[in-house]
């Protein structure tokens, strides 16, 4: 499986603020995704980062809210804008290695805090 | 402060105990069936994925089974250990091409006692 990273871990935002999470996989990808895990929460999907191209948006999730970027095959990042405490979460980026179909892989997440 | 999330449906068991742990999925289109384990403080981890052609596949120390007619899927953990201690997620593929819409349940925690 794919190594993945995320930066930063954690952490603690003040309201109005926004906060970009890098996501880096040590090879090629075929997709990238981005989740949300509020807290005690499963996980629920915010988009598809699209290599090149806008990514694509599950339904409750907007671009200008979270914009997303994927400028190559092993790199995507996510921004969280004008943070309120409600978007206090866990931020997971997966990805689907070459040659997995379906397979989705975690990276550790980035834990947020809003005040 | 931290919001108040779901309680999670707990599963307890003694060490060396065999641990089930149980999914309902929604979607009868679902094609591909993954289940995850979950460390405090960490992303889910991949453990064993099973298709819609099969209703059983094992791995190490692992087993999941596959109901499409009531639409139900289980872990069966053998020789359950310490660290088998998470919260275990089932997520579905809705399939249809849509590679990676993995849609996940509530999770389960599972607290094994030494």
């Amino acid at each position: 499986s794919a190594v993945i990273s995320q930066k930063p871990s954690r952490d603690i935002c003040q309201r109005g603020t926004s906060l970009t999470i890098q996501c880096q996989v040590d090879s090629q990808v075929t997709m990238m995704f981005w989740y949300r895990q509020q807290p005690g929460q499963s996980l629920t999907l915010i988009a598809t980062a699209n290599q090149g191209s806008e990514a694509t948006y599950e339904s409750g999730f907007v671009i200008d809210k979270f914009p997303i970027s994927r400028p190559n095959l092993t790199f995507s990042t996510l921004t969280v804008s004008n943070m309120s405490p409600e978007d206090s979460s866990i931020y997971l980026c997966s990805v689907v290695p070459r040659g997995r179909w379906d397979e989705q892989f975690f990276g550790p997440g980035t834990r947020l805090t809003v005040l | 402060g931290e919001s108040v999330g779901l309680h999670l449906p707990t599963l307890s068991v003694q060490e060396g105990d065999n641990s089930i742990i149980n999914c309902a999925y929604s979607n009868s289109a679902s094609d591909y069936f993954i289940w995850y384990k979950q460390e405090s403080g960490k992303g889910p981890q991949f453990i064993i994925d099973i298709r819609s052609n099969m209703d059983k596949r094992q791995g190490q120390r692992v087993t999941v089974l596959l109901n499409k007619t009531v639409k139900h899927l289980s872990l069966q953990i053998a020789a359950t250990q310490p660290g088998d201690s998470a919260v275990y997620f089932c997520a579905e593929n809705i399939g249809g091409g849509s590679q990676g819409n993995l849609i996940f349940g509530k999770g389960t925690k599972l607290s094994v006692k030494p």
